[in-house]
């Protein structure tokens, strides 16, 4: 089983400022054949199912809007948000997709 | 786009089954380009995938949960569904039905599942 453990657990952040969230993985999630890391992250605001955000550990979703970016390799990953807006306030987690699937517990971003 | 929406008892006693359908619209299951999802959230924590279905019926399933999951599809009225067999206090949670064999984009609102006698 591939553990994904997700730091910090919770942060705060000034509407505007940058929030950055990290995941690591206990094993390697790249896939040498095709040299793509088998990563996504997601956003669940209250009451509502996760969204996809981002797949391919870089790659955003249709309408996500791009202050949100995705990076790292192998087992060690970063979502950043680059200006915090008020919707953004969310717990957000990492997903792997290498082997069967696992999540990390999630982050909780809010407004500081 | 794709809608889903489960449906089910929303209490379950311990050592029963677990029984679970997503209703799809808007969408064909039948459809070869895509898989059909569970996925559980246990309250205020994390994530957990179930397993998949495709429309041919084959599945692939959480190791950790393989020996009590069966999913199931039936095509002819666009549903697929869960049955999760000897039930405890662990498996409550709300039960996600999604569309996606690796990454899902669109979900079911989520029903929740209680475990108690």
């Amino acid at each position: 089983d591939i553990v994904m453990t997700q730091s910090p657990d919770s942060l705060a952040v000034s509407l505007g400022e940058r929030a950055t969230i990290n995941c690591k993985s206990s094993q390697n999630v790249l896939y040498s054949s095709n040299n793509k890391n088998y990563l996504a992250w997601y956003q669940q605001r209250p009451g509502q199912p996760p969204k996809l955000v981002i797949s391919w550990a870089s790659t955003r979703e249709s309408g996500v809007p791009d202050r949100f970016s995705g990076s790292g390799s192998g087992t060690d990953f970063t979502l950043t948000i680059s200006s915090l807006q008020a919707e953004d306030v969310a717990v957000y987690y990492c997903q792997q997709y290498y082997r069967s699937r696992t999540f990390g517990q999630g982050t909780k971003v809010e407004i500081k | 786009q794709v809608q889903l929406q489960e449906s089910g008892p929303g209490l379950v006693k311990p050592s029963q089954t677990l029984s679970l359908t997503c209703t799809v619209s808007g969408g064909s299951i039948s459809s070869p380009d895509d898989y059909w999802s569970w996925i559980r959230q246990h309250a205020g924590k994390g994530l957990e995938w179930i397993g998949y279905i495709y429309y041919d019926g084959s599945t692939f399933y959480n190791p950790f949960l393989t020996s009590r999951v069966t999913i199931s599809v039936d095509t002819s009225k666009n549903q697929f569904s869960l049955k999760l067999t000897s039930v405890t206090a662990a498996d409550t949670a709300v039960y996600y039905c999604a569309r996606g064999e690796l990454v899902w984009v669109d979900w079911g609102q989520g029903t929740l599942v209680t475990v108690s006698s």
